[in-house]
């Protein structure tokens, strides 16, 4: 079954810093990767995913990510922190030929400090 | 197109009281999902529907039922309401068959039990 692990749960970085939010997935197969955003009081929505092909995938906001199989990573990064950016990020994981059920780390929480 | 319904956005119930917390989706999905959000747990799975007429326990069953009322609906109901199950409710849903896609999730529904 495909896991996640998100490192940290809570970053604070200064606005026009980068920020840097880390996750980790165990698949046995090649898996489709996602990124979630949840700002205070809304549901959660896609940032951007990973499915095939270009494995730099970039999303809403300024936001990017890449897929390193070697290291079975998926981090999110975004050149330079805007206080807008302030939420709780979630990293999801599901798999080709299996009925897959959605899959969370246990989020991250953005802070941007003025 | 609206996407995952919640009902209500808001609710205080007395210790011992029930209720049913509502969820419709008009996506053809063929998975549902609920998921309840408390501080520092991330996203916690209580109950999902692979398909109509299926549900399964997820993390933290304890003091829920479901019930897969159609393709379109998800309701999800508190027996006898204690206030351990204050927290913010979400309901979710997906193309289970299509995992390269992503979940669309419902605005979430306010609990508070007192």
């Amino acid at each position: 079954a495909q896991s996640v692990t998100q490192l940290g749960s809570h970053v604070s970085v200064s606005e026009g810093a980068l920020v840097l939010l880390r996750c980790n997935y165990s698949s046995s197969v090649p898996p489709y990767l996602f990124w979630y955003v949840q700002y205070p009081n809304q549901g959660l929505q896609l940032l951007l995913k990973y499915t095939t092909g270009a494995t730099l995938v970039k999303g809403i906001n300024g936001f990017e990510a890449e897929f390193k199989k070697s290291e079975t990573s998926f981090h999110l990064t975004k050149p330079s922190a805007h206080m807008s950016d302030a939420a709780e990020y979630f990293c999801d994981v599901s798999e080709a030929g299996a009925n897959s059920k959605l899959t969370f780390g246990k989020g991250i929480t953005l802070s941007v400090r003025p | 197109n609206a996407g995952v319904t919640q009902t209500p956005k808001f609710q205080v119930l007395k210790t011992g009281q029930s209720m049913t917390l509502q969820c419709a989706q008009d996506m053809n999905h063929n998975s549902m999902y609920w998921y309840r959000q408390d501080p520092g747990m991330g996203l916690r799975l209580i109950y999902y529907s692979a398909s109509e007429g299926t549900t399964d326990k997820g993390e933290v069953p304890n003091g829920y039922n479901v019930s897969r009322l159609n393709k379109r609906e998800f309701s999800l109901r508190l027996e006898s309401a204690a206030p351990s199950q204050t927290s913010v409710y979400f309901c979710a849903s997906t193309m289970t068959d299509r995992p390269n896609t992503e979940a669309f999730f419902g605005q979430g529904t306010r609990l508070t039990v007192v």
